[in-house]
């Protein structure tokens, strides 16, 4: 079955640090890849994308690359915000079902 | 734009009692979903539904039950609320079911069961 694994946390980085959010993923054939963002008290919302290998998903600064030989989707940006304090969760649609497989979140504060 | 709208955001339950949460979506979409979300475990999929009349189980359905009469709303139904139910339930959509379509989440519901 499919399956995500992303990076422990918590993570505390200083404003203005790089920030990469490790994810791994098992699933047959090629599913689409997502990161999706939970900012404190909301829902989910959708960081960025990518749906087939070599794509790379962006958005507020935030990238993903689609890594087939890797089978990972890490996330990165450059320069971390106050902001960007949430949790971000890797997912995946694919195989032979449409729905999200999520991996556990990772929980991201930035300290002034 | 409303988007997905669950009711309430927080509910303690009593062992034994049952309960309804309230999911409705305004943006026409075919496929909703529910999930619980344990922590530090991710989402899990508790039911999910493609249209209106047709639903089907997820990864974890037990002590729980869905319906779907219309497009609009995906009621999720707790009959005998236990401990392990304790837990932040977030109602899904999306418009289709292909693979790199985008789903809208609800604010969620907390529920503790005492």
């Amino acid at each position: 079955g499919n399956s995500v694994t992303q990076m422990e946390g918590p993570v505390t980085l200083s404003e203005e640090a790089f920030l990469t959010i490790n994810c791994t993923y098992t699933a047959t054939g090629y599913p689409s890849l997502f990161w999706y963002v939970q900012y404190p008290g909301e829902g989910l919302q959708l960081l960025l994308k990518a749906t087939k290998a070599d794509d790379k998903g962006s958005n507020k600064g935030f990238e993903a690359t689609y890594r087939k030989e890797t089978t990972s989707f890490h996330l990165e940006k450059g320069s971390v915000q106050v902001s960007d304090s949430a949790v971000y969760f890797c997912a995946l649609s694919g195989g032979s079902n449409y729905k999200l497989t999520f991996g556990k979140g990772t929980l991201l504060t930035v300290n002034p | 734009n409303a988007g997905v709208t669950q009711t309430p955001k927080f509910r303690i339950l009593k062992i034994g009692q049952s309960m309804t949460l309230q999911c409705a979506q305004d943006m026409n979409h075919n496929y909703m979903y529910w999930y619980r979300q344990d922590p530090g475990m991710g989402l899990k999929l508790i039911y999910y539904s493609v249209g209106a009349g047709i639903t089907d189980k997820g990864e974890v359905p037990n002590g729980y039950n869905v319906s779907r009469s219309t497009t609009e709303y995906f009621p999720l139904r707790l009959e005998l609320a236990a401990p392990s139910q304790t837990s932040v339930y977030f109602c899904a959509s999306s418009y289709t079911g292909q693979m790199n379509t985008e789903a809208f989440f609800g604010q969620g519901t907390r529920l503790t069961v005492v």
